[in-house]
């Protein structure tokens, strides 16, 4: 069965420091991996989307993701955290049935 | 550009009460459905739909009824709330296939 496994359900920065938030997956077909952002009082917006295309997928606000099939891995970056950057980030992994598989989400929060 | 539009933000009910939570979207989307938020529980599909006249039922459907009679709309129906769904809903709808989800900005429901 898929699974998504997001380390770290609460992770704090400071402005101005690297974003790393974890994702690891289990898929037992080639997977198509999504990150999302939730702000505070709104829905889930796409931040980004593994296609195999690439596996360094480039997404909205500065933020990256690098696919390891070997590592089973979509971590999410930025290189510098911006105190708007502040929100729940949720990655999604989906495959032949279509129907997209969530882990729990982890809370960013940025110190100034 | 509305997208996924949800009505209403926020709604009180009483234990037994039956309401509708309304969606609709403008984007020709095929593929619509219904998720719950809870706090450490992620997102979790209720409902879905696959175009006009169908519908299936997601993790969650116990307490939930849908229609799906025109490809815009897409509602969802508490027969006889209860405090277990206090909730907040999201319903998100996509292009067939593995596109992103587009998200509506969610109902607050709470059932006392």
């Amino acid at each position: 069965a898929q699974s998504v496994t997001q380390l770290g359900s609460h992770v704090s920065v400071s402005e101005g420091a690297l974003v790393l938030l974890r994702c690891n997956y289990s898929s037992s077909v080639p997977p198509y991996l999504f990150w999302y952002v939730q702000y505070p009082n709104q829905g889930l917006q796409l931040l980004l989307k593994y296609t195999s295309a690439a596996t360094l997928v480039k997404g909205i606000n500065g933020f990256e993701a690098e696919f390891k099939k070997s590592e089973t891995s979509f971590h999410l970056t930025k290189p510098s955290a911006h105190m708007s950057d502040a929100a729940e980030y949720f990655c999604a992994v989906g495959g032949n049935n279509r129907k997209l598989i969530w882990g729990l989400g982890t809370s960013l929060a940025v110190n100034p | 550009n509305a997208g996924v539009t949800q009505t209403p933000k926020f709604q009180v009910l009483k234990t037994g009460q039956s309401m509708t939570l309304q969606c609709a979207q403008d984007m020709n989307h095929e593929y619509m459905s219904w998720y719950r938020q809870d706090p450490g529980m992620g997102l979790r599909l209720i409902h879905y739909s696959v175009g006009a006249g169908i519908t299936d039922q997601g993790e969650v459907p116990n307490g939930y009824n849908v229609s799906r009679s025109t490809t815009e709309d897409f509602p969802l129906r508490l027969l006889s709330a209860a405090p277990s769904q206090t909730s907040v809903y999201f319903c998100a709808s996509r292009v067939e296939g593995d596109s992103p989800l587009h998200f509506g900005n969610g109902t607050r429901l709470t059932v006392t």
